[in-house]
């Protein structure tokens, strides 16, 4: 079974911290996404990438960034975490464009930013 | 860009009870999915459905693209039912596809 692993299933931050959210995949799945959810808006994208060092900005990319330095992990960063970041984050991984609908989704991190 | 819509946004059964879920989006799409996450916020795949009907078990799913929406079918349900359910089209972007969501229908079947 293909897993996807987030590092916190809480994590309570202050204001103006640096904040990490990291993501393993174990299936050697190229596409990489962080989503995060709010009540009544969904799943909206933040950023996604379809390869190791690459990036691509999703719908609110604003006040976050990613990193991707091996295939497997694709961490998300809020370089100075604010109380409107205060969300669940889910991050995915889906295999090549052949199987696009098979999208796996992490256990989700729940970030209160106080 | 595309917008998908979900109705109705919350939703209380009886477990038992059948339900459908609507799901409508703005432009043709050739592709569709319905997701189910459940009160732990794990998100499972439930369909993929461009177009015809799908059932597996107590589920099915409808989508007729030309008239821009989905059903998914809920009958005899459950507890473990419980959970938001989305529906998410495909569009492209860039080097890559992604999923664009409806807002979701919180279902909520009380024993």
């Amino acid at each position: 079974d293909v897993k996807v692993t987030q590092s916190s299933r809480y994590l309570v931050k202050r204001t103006g911290e640096k904040v990490f959210l990291e993501c393993v995949q174990d299936m050697d799945h190229e596409n990489m996404f962080w989503y995060r959810q709010d009540p009544g808006l969904g799943l909206r994208l933040i950023y996604f990438s379809y390869d190791v060092k690459m990036k691509e900005k999703g719908d609110i990319p604003e006040g976050y960034s990613v990193s991707r330095e091996k295939k497997e992990r694709f961490s998300l960063i809020l370089e100075s975490a604010s109380t409107n970041q205060t969300s669940m984050y889910l991050c995915a991984s889906r295999p090549p464009s052949g199987s696009w609908y098979e999208q796996y989704f992490g256990p989700g991190t729940r970030l209160t930013v106080t | 860009g595309i917008q998908v819509e979900q109705s109705p946004p919350d939703l209380i059964l009886q477990e038992g009870a059948n339900s459908t879920l609507r799901c409508n989006f703005s432009d043709s799409v050739n592709n569709l999915q319905w997701f189910h996450q459940n009160p732990w916020g794990q998100l499972i795949n439930l369909f993929y459905i461009p177009s015809g009907t799908k059932q597996n078990g107590r589920l099915s799913a409808t989508t007729v693209a030309t008239e821009r929406y989905s059903l998914l079918y809920i009958s005899s349900s459950q507890t473990t039912d419980s959970g938001v359910y989305f529906c998410a089209v495909l569009i492209s972007s860039g080097s890559a596809r992604q999923l664009t969501f409806g807002s979701g229908t919180q279902l909520t079947v009380l024993p």
